[in-house]
């Protein structure tokens, strides 16, 4: 299957800064979406983005994409020490299948 | 408050003791995955059920099997667990009419050990 891969693979930031976390695939999607994974626990859905829209804002959160590139990226704001956790990128791909996720990237906010 | 609930939390078994892993939803959802998830790395498809259809991914080794005797339950079986599946197993929800388009409800997982 085709993976998202996250760039980079870890990130440590201290409180305050923004943290960018990109993401690249390599097949036609209908959306992207970007999940939330704390230690220990399971993944918590953070933002869908469709394969029509460049851009998305939720909250802290700013999402791009580029389907002509086929790379997204997600912004987290002024981050907070609870912000630290891992960042999945998922591609739902043209042909109604399941998700792929990518590798992730593990983002540490230092207080 | 709906949710994805999965039991138990942390499971300890025994190299080739047959275990089983159970999740539950309260979305009503068709669609129930389960996935593999080692150390750092993405978690793996193992399969899905859309409604009372199963489909397994292609490189799911045959030690793993499920089960789903009603829309809110899904069982994971592993038959003869090796220490290579030691991992954290995840089971996810999609909501219908086209189920992979949205967004999927992850339970807590559980966290299985190998001795």
């Amino acid at each position: 299957s085709q993976q998202g891969e996250e760039d980079p693979q870890a990130l440590s930031i201290q409180e305050g800064e923004n943290a960018t976390m990109n993401c690249s695939y390599k097949t036609s999607i209908n959306n992207l979406q970007w999940y939330r994974q704390n230690s220990g626990r399971g993944l918590v859905h953070l933002i869908l983005i469709r394969s029509n829209e460049r851009e998305k804002h939720s909250g802290r959160l700013r999402v791009t994409l580029d389907t002509s590139k086929k790379s997204s990226s997600l912004l987290i704001t002024a981050s907070r020490a609870a912000d630290t956790a891992s960042y999945f990128c998922a591609t739902e791909n043209s042909g109604n299948t399941p998700l792929v996720f990518g590798k992730g990237t593990r983002l540490s906010v230092i207080a | 408050d709906a949710m994805v609930i999965q039991n138990p939390r942390y499971q300890v078994t025994q190299f080739g003791k047959p275990v089983t892993l159970s999740c539950s939803q309260t979305l009503n959802h068709n669609v129930m995955y389960w996935y593999q998830q080692k150390s750092s790395q993405a978690p793996k498809l193992l399969f899905h059920y859309y409604d009372k259809d199963f489909n397994n991914e292609a490189d799911t080794p045959d030690n793993f099997q499920s089960r789903r005797p009603n829309t809110s339950f899904c069982f994971l079986d592993i038959r003869s667990p090796g220490l290579g599946d030691a991992a954290m197993y995840l089971c996810a929800t999609s909501s219908p009419p086209r189920a992979y388009t949205d967004t999927q409800y992850f339970g807590p997982g559980t966290r299985l050990t190998v001795l």
